[in-house]
């Protein structure tokens, strides 16, 4: 079975400072996307951005950008300029098989402080 | 847009009692999933649908039974509520034609088992 690991319960970060939010995850499969997803207080569930793992090149969304490390099964979030509305539970998912199931690491939960 | 909407959004229910949560998503999505959340675990699957009048088991189906008689509609069922049970629970949906590509979450229904 899928796993993903998510080390970091807690996380903080000032204004305008960058943060880098780890996962790892253990798969025998070669063929798989990885995410990560944003929860705010509010609940609602957002995609922040996706990784496929045929691709070498980093996925990059505005301020989040990913360290994919195929090899070492690492999928990092960094998010820079870091500000009050990213303020959130932040949680590393992989996919894969032909109904597409996502498997959830446990969050990290990301304060950003003034 | 609507895109996935969940009902209720909170219940309390008693042990033993039965009730039913209410997924329907209006994007044509052929596939739908149930979650549920909790603290420290992130999120677990409970059951998953890959087409109309098909449904499977995911990681912690127990004590849950659903249905997808419509497209558009996955109902969540509890037939005898437990405290274990209580949770925030998730539905979502992809389209089979855009691959590994993004979940559309409903905002979650808080269940309370006394």
């Amino acid at each position: 079975a899928q796993t993903v690991t998510q080390s970091q319960p807690e996380m903080s970060v000032q204004e305008a400072e960058t943060v880098t939010l780890s996962c790892t995850y253990d798969t025998s499969e070669s063929d798989y996307y990885l995410f990560w997803y944003k929860q705010p207080p509010s609940r609602q569930m957002i995609l922040v951005i996706r990784q496929e793992a045929y691709k070498q090149q980093n996925a990059t969304e505005n301020r989040f950008s990913v360290n994919f490390q195929k090899a070492a099964k690492s999928f990092s979030l960094k998010i820079s300029d870091s500000q009050l509305g990213d303020a959130a539970m932040y949680f590393c998912a992989y996919c894969t098989g032909t109904a597409s199931k996502l498997t959830f690491g446990t969050g990290t939960r990301l304060q950003v402080t003034l | 847009n609507a895109g996935v909407t969940q009902t209720p959004k909170f219940r309390v229910l008693k042990t033993g009692q039965s009730m039913t949560l209410l997924c329907a998503q209006d994007m044509n999505h052929e596939y739908m999933y149930w979650y549920r959340q909790d603290p420290g675990m992130g999120l677990r699957l409970i059951h998953y649908s890959v087409g109309e009048g098909t449904t499977a088991k995911g990681e912690v189906p127990d004590g849950y039974n659903v249905s997808r008689l419509k497209k558009q509609n996955f109902l969540l069922g509890l037939e005898s509520a437990a405290p274990s049970q209580t949770s925030v629970y998730f539905c979502a949906s992809r389209s089979l034609r855009e691959g590994r590509g993004e979940l559309f979450f409903g905002e979650g229904s808080r269940l309370t088992v006394l």
